[in-house]
C-alpha cells in the first residue's frame, strides 16, 4: 500500500514558465513533508519542506502548499530553468509520532525545455 | 564541510553471497538513515540509528541489517543476496533525526546482483 503517491512520472515545461508536481498522501499521521531533488548519479538533496500546521512555505523560486483535508500537497517551481530538470521525490513523515524515516513517493522526473 | 560518503560507489555480487556498505555521516551528525533505491519501488527506508541504537526499522526481511560505531559511522550488511536486492543504497546522516530538519544524502552504493 502505497502512502504517498506521485501521479505524474514525468513532466514537461517550457523554460520560464511555471512547473507544478503533485503529490498525494495516506496516512493522516504524516505531519511533516519534504521535497527532494535527485540528478542522475546523485543523492538527493533537500529543496523545501512544511510542517502540517502551514499550508504554504516559499523560498525562493520554490513554493509548496498543503491541503490537509485533500491529503494533497504540491511544488509549484516559478520561473522553470532548465537546470530544474531532475527527478522530484515527495517526502513525509510522522514527525509527532516519534517517527524517524521518511516515505518518498515514486518521483516525478521533471524536464524543462529552453 | 564534508558531505556524507558512501563507499563502494559501485559493486557487483553473485547471488548467495553477502555485502557490506559504508557511510561516514556529515561530521557532528548522530543519525544515519539508510534507503534503498529501486526504479519499481522508489525509495524505501531500510533503519535508522542515533547514537549506536536503531531507532527504526523498515519492511525488510532479516537479510538487511545494520550497525553503527561510536563515531557515527554505519554499515549495512545483507546476507544471502537475492536478484531482487540489486538498488541504489542510499545512506542520509542529519544532526539528531528527521524532528531536527531534514536529511542529507549521500551519492550512493549501486549494487548489482547476477
Amino acid at each position: 500500500d502505497q502512502q504517498v503517491k506521485q501521479n505524474s512520472p514525468s513532466l514537461s515545461v517550457q523554460e520560464g514558465r511555471i512547473s507544478i508536481l503533485n503529490c498525494d498522501y495516506t496516512n493522516s499521521m504524516f505531519d511533516y513533508f519534504l521535497w527532494y531533488k535527485k540528478y542522475p548519479a546523485e543523492g538527493p538533496t533537500f529543496l523545501i519542506s512544511i510542517s502540517s500546521i502551514k499550508d504554504k512555505n516559499e523560498d525562493g523560486r520554490f513554493t509548496v502548499f498543503l491541503n490537509k483535508s485533500a491529503k494533497h500537497l504540491s511544488l509549484h517551481i516559478v520561473p522553470s530553468q532548465p537546470g530544474d530538470s531532475a527527478v522530484y521525490f515527495c517526502a513525509a513523515s510522522a514527525r509527532g509520532a516519534g517517527s524517524y524515516q521518511l516515505t518518498f513517493g515514486k518521483g516525478t522526473k521533471l524536464s524543462v525545455i529552453p | 564541510k564534508a558531505g556524507v560518503t558512501q563507499t563502494p560507489r559501485y559493486l557487483i555480487k553473485t547471488r548467495g553471497q553477502q555485502v557490506t556498505l559504508s557511510c561516514s555521516p556529515i561530521s557532528g551528525h548522530r543519525s544515519v538513515s539508510w534507503y534503498q533505491q529501486t526504479p519499481g519501488q522508489g525509495l524505501q527506508f531500510l533503519f535508522e540509528y542515533f547514537s549506536e541504537t536503531q531507532r527504526n526499522k523498515g519492511n525488510f526481511p532479516g537479510r538487511f541489517s545494520g550497525r553503527q560505531f561510536s563515531n557515527s559511522r554505519s554499515e549495512m550488511n545483507v546476507s544471502t543476496l537475492e536478484l531482487g536486492d540489486s538498488a541504489l543504497y542510499l545512506c542520509a546522516s542529519s544532526l539528531s533525526g528527521l524532528a531536527a530538519g531534514e536529511l542529507f544524502f549521500g551519492e550512493g552504493s549501486r549494487l548489482t546482483v547476477l
